[in-house]
């Protein structure tokens, strides 16, 4: 079975830092998914990355993929409140463990 | 565009009842799945059909879950009888299909809103 592991499972951060998350994966994938969740809410699909090296950015989120070394990487900058959320890598269809994030002001 | 449906959206029921969620995906989507998303944890698939056939259910616990999509379209997943720890989000999802040269493979999943399942 695929595995699908994130680290950190949580992460404080006060407002203007940047940070890394980071998606291992145990089986060569085509494409990587991340998604985000609110509390109480159901989840919203932030990228997908469908092959080595694909960056992609969105406001303050930038993913990237790295196929070779099963490893994906979500990245924050300069975080803002808006951002606490519950982000979840995925690949097929089988879900990380999921990084709860919190930004302190 | 209509996302995915589901109901009911809260659902409290006592072990050993039977419990029934709806689904109905995006209009065009051929790919629907089920997922179960236990608190404090990632989404585990259930099951996932295209159109009416079962693609994956190997994860689905076929001595008390079941799942039908009988016209391509919605589709129900059913719990009988529950345990308290089936007390969990179920999840629905639809995907388009792509045909690529490489082969089949499925786009991006949009969710549905969830059904809270509590089991006393």
């Amino acid at each position: 079975e695929l595995k699908v592991e994130q680290n950190p499972l949580f992460l404080s951060m006060q407002e203007g830092k940047n940070y890394t998350i980071y998606c291992n994966y145990s089986t060569t994938s085509d494409r990587l998914y991340w998604y985000r969740q609110d509390p109480g809410k159901s989840l919203e699909s932030l990228f997908v990355l469908l092959s080595n090296g694909a960056v992609k950015q969105e406001g303050r989120l930038m993913a990237s993929l790295d196929t070779k070394a099963r490893l994906s990487t979500l990245h924050i900058t300069a975080a803002v409140h808006d951002l606490s959320a519950t982000y979840f890598c995925a690949v097929q269809f089988y879900f990380g463990t999921g990084t709860s994030l919190t930004v302190i002001p | 565009e209509a996302g995915v449906a589901q109901s009911p959206r809260y659902k409290i029921i006592e072990k050993r009842q039977s419990v029934a969620f709806w689904c109905n995906p995006i209009s065009g989507h051929a790919t629907l799945y089920w997922y179960q998303q236990i608190l404090g944890q990632g989404p585990k698939l259930l099951i996932q059909f295209q159109n009416n056939g079962v693609v994956d259910d190997s994860q689905l616990p076929k001595d008390r879950f079941s799942a039908e999509r009988l016209k391509g379209v919605d589709s129900t997943l059913k719990i009988q009888p529950a345990k308290l720890e089936d007390s969990a989000v179920y999840l629905c999802a639809s995907s388009l299909v792509l045909w690529t040269s490489g082969g089949i493979s499925t786009d991006t999943q949009y969710f549905g809103p969830g059904t809270r399942l509590t089991v006393l």
